[in-house]
């Protein structure tokens, strides 16, 4: 029920295109929906995050899509670029549960030029 | 702001040697920082949670008394591998979070460890 599985393993997108990875949940008492970005060698770096009393966020090329009835939450890049190839999790966090985040298993993307 | 630096960011050391990895907020006091371990091509592990001035609290199967660590002040945290063996080569992480209220962990740079 801690679980986040994440979707796909592996992406590959040509430059322009729509990048789009999935989460999803079970436990409902997730209340916080991170989305990182991680560089080989490097730690991740936050790019956007949802509550779930809405159901869609944008900030810049990034969008997460939230749908509180299915679990599921996903991660949609806009006008993909080479300098977005990297690895991507998802995760979830409560309050309850001391801040801790859950994270998916990670999607390795790739934009080819 | 909220930066979080590790150091060392690489260290070798030799089988059964102890090793120590600290983690510093830069700009911001953090009440709570965790510590993570990543193998190649996979996902953040959590170790344990460190509250300052308390104890840790370790996830089910990491050994306490192997993965040590120390939070004594707002701003640093450390990781103390103890009688390190080659399975406990790994990418280590450590991130924090400002306020005890807050969601958004802030991730340092990670240090790789390899054990010889």
């Amino acid at each position: 029920q801690q679980q986040v599985k994440q979707s796909p393993q592996s992406l590959i997108v040509q430059k322009g295109g729509i990048s789009i990875i999935n989460c999803a949940y079970e436990n409902t008492a997730f209340d916080y929906f991170p989305w990182y970005q991680q560089f080989p060698g490097k730690g991740p770096a936050l790019l956007i995050a949802i509550r779930p009393d809405v159901s869609e966020k944008k900030e810049g090329r990034f969008t997460i899509s939230f749908n509180k009835s299915a679990k599921q939450f996903s991660l949609h890049i806009m006008d993909s670029q080479p300098g977005d190839s990297a690895t991507y999790f998802c995760a979830a966090s409560m309050a309850s549960g001391t801040y801790k985040y859950i994270f998916g298993t990670g999607t390795r993307l790739k934009v080819l030029a | 702001g909220a930066v979080v630096s590790q150091h060392p960011s690489r260290v070798i050391c030799k089988s059964g040697t102890s090793v120590k990895i600290e983690c510093r907020s830069l700009d911001f006091q953090a009440t709570t920082m965790f510590w993570y371990r990543q193998f190649p091509k996979q996902s953040l592990m959590l170790m344990a949670t460190s509250n300052e001035g308390s104890k840790a609290t370790y996830e089910q199967g990491v050994e306490k008394d192997k993965f040590l660590i120390n939070h004594a002040s707002l701003t640093l945290s450390t990781l103390t591998v103890t009688s390190a063996h080659p399975e406990d080569s790994s990418f280590y992480i450590c991130s924090a979070i400002s306020g005890g209220r807050s969601y958004e962990q802030y991730f340092g740079p990670g240090t790789r460890l390899t054990v010889t």
